[in-house]
């Protein structure tokens, strides 16, 4: 049968507060970062992306660091509203062809 | 408004018996991907197109097979489903630039082998 789900690291949030989500990427040679968000049922959803000749992107209240020495990017989302509820992957671009790895996720849980 | 589409949302089959599930897209993009979800885990590519170039990723099993006959339409077949083979499949789209681009995800399709 399908094996048993893994338990995703979760975040847990005061509405208002800031968010800080972050993700281990494993390719020093990857060049293209992004963050989706994912609600339960539906599929991936864009937030923000950045290039690895870049250190920070800002978004509408999102901002997404990128540290290349290691291999370290994070997520910020600032006043963490009830709607940012949902989990959030990071991905790596690894090829010249587009493909994308996925990191293990983090869920995020705003309480109100 | 230009999306990536699938169908149906939610399908339900028996272990052994083939199954298909559809993938459309307006945005006329080179490359589709498919991906499989698991409960709490990160999608993983099976395969993409890149136009009607095939490319397989090394472990996805044979059962798995697609299909793509023309730009907007893509087709993922799974030819004995196995009660592992329950999962969320997400079909993706990127333009197919060289380098790095952005892929745009549909709702996915939830599948139950009973």
């Amino acid at each position: 049968g399908e094996s048993v789900g893994l338990h995703l690291p979760t975040l847990s949030v005061q509405e208002g507060d800031n968010s800080i989500i972050n993700c281990a990427y494993s390719n020093s040679a990857s060049d293209y970062f992004i963050w989706y968000k994912q609600e339960s049922g539906k599929g991936p959803q864009f937030i923000i992306d950045i290039r690895s000749n870049m250190d920070k992107r800002q978004g509408q209240r999102v901002t997404v660091l990128l540290n290349k020495t290691v291999k370290h990017l994070s997520l910020q989302i600032a006043a963490t509203q009830p709607g940012d509820s949902a989990v959030y992957f990071c991905a790596e671009n690894i090829d010249q062809g587009g493909k994308l790895i996925f990191g293990q996720g983090t869920e995020l849980s705003v309480k109100p | 408004d230009a999306m990536v589409i699938q169908n149906p949302r939610y399908q339900v089959t028996q272990f052994g018996k083939p199954v298909t599930l559809s993938c459309s897209q307006t945005l006329n993009h080179n490359v589709m991907y498919w991906y499989q979800q698991k409960s709490s885990q990160a999608p993983k590519l099976l395969f993409h197109y890149y136009d009607k170039d095939f490319n397989n990723e090394a472990d996805t099993p044979d059962n798995f097979q697609s299909r793509r006959p023309n730009t907007s339409f893509c087709f993922l077949d799974i030819r004995s489903p196995g009660l592992g083979d329950a999962a969320m499949y997400l079909c993706a789209t990127s333009r197919g630039d060289r380098g790095a681009n952005e892929q745009f995800f549909g709702p996915g399709t939830r599948l139950t082998v009973l």
